[in-house]
């Protein structure tokens, strides 16, 4: 069945060092692929999304590209801000039987100034 | 620009009492969907509705019942609460069941079984 793993933190950097955080899928034939961000004590927001090989989705200076060669999906941030502290899900839709977005565990990011 | 709307925000139950969550979305979207979000184990989906009249079970649908009462609509019931559905439950709507589609979630309900 189809599989999310990204790295599970938690995440502690410095206000304008540079963030990844890993992503890797298991899914049958073309899904497509989200990160969430979730702040405390709120619902997910959709951060960006890509819906085939090599797309980049970008958002609020966050990237992530689709790389269908490696099963990967890495978010990524220039420079973080103390207001990008978050939780933030790797998830995919592969449109099976019931179309769910198969989610990743999550990974907490802390930034301090 | 309410997007997904949920109520009640928080409820404590006793066990075997019933307690209905409530969900409605304003973006004329057609599909709902159900999640629970334990810790670890990220979310899971518990009912979804492609469209307005049918509902499906998602991956964890014991003890639960839906209805898509309307286009805007869908409610989860839980008719004999059990500790073991302690959790944070999450509305989420997308303009139809596509792969392609996201889903824009609601805020959540945060919810006891003691």
């Amino acid at each position: 069945g189809d599989s999310v793993t990204q790295m599970e933190g938690p995440v502690t950097l410095s206000e304008e060092a540079f963030l990844t955080i890993n992503c890797t899928y298991t899914a049958t034939g073309y899904p497509s692929l989200f990160w969430y961000v979730q702040y405390p004590g709120e619902g997910l927001q959709l951060l960006l999304k890509a819906t085939k090989a090599d797309d980049k989705g970008s958002n609020k200076g966050f990237e992530a590209t689709y790389r269908k060669e490696t099963t990967s999906f890495h978010l990524e941030k220039g420079s973080v801000q103390v207001s990008d502290s978050a939780v933030y899900f790797c998830a995919l839709n592969s449109g099976g039987s019931n179309y769910k977005l198969t989610f990743g565990k999550g990974t907490l990011l802390t930034v301090n100034p | 620009n309410a997007g997904v709307t949920q109520t009640p925000k928080f409820q404590v139950l006793k066990t075997g009492q019933s307690m209905t969550l409530q969900c409605a979305q304003d973006m004329n979207h057609n599909s709902m969907y159900w999640y629970r979000q334990d810790p670890g184990m990220g979310l899971r989906l518990i009912y979804y509705s492609a469209s307005e009249g049918t509902t499906d079970k998602g991956e964890v649908p014991n003890g639960y019942n839906v209805s898509r009462l309307n286009k805007r609509e869908f409610s989860l019931r839980l008719e004999s609460a059990a500790p073991s559905q302690t959790s944070v439950y999450f509305c989420a709507s997308s303009e139809r069941t596509a792969a392609n589609q996201p889903q824009h979630f609601g805020d959540g309900t945060r919810l006891s079984i003691l």
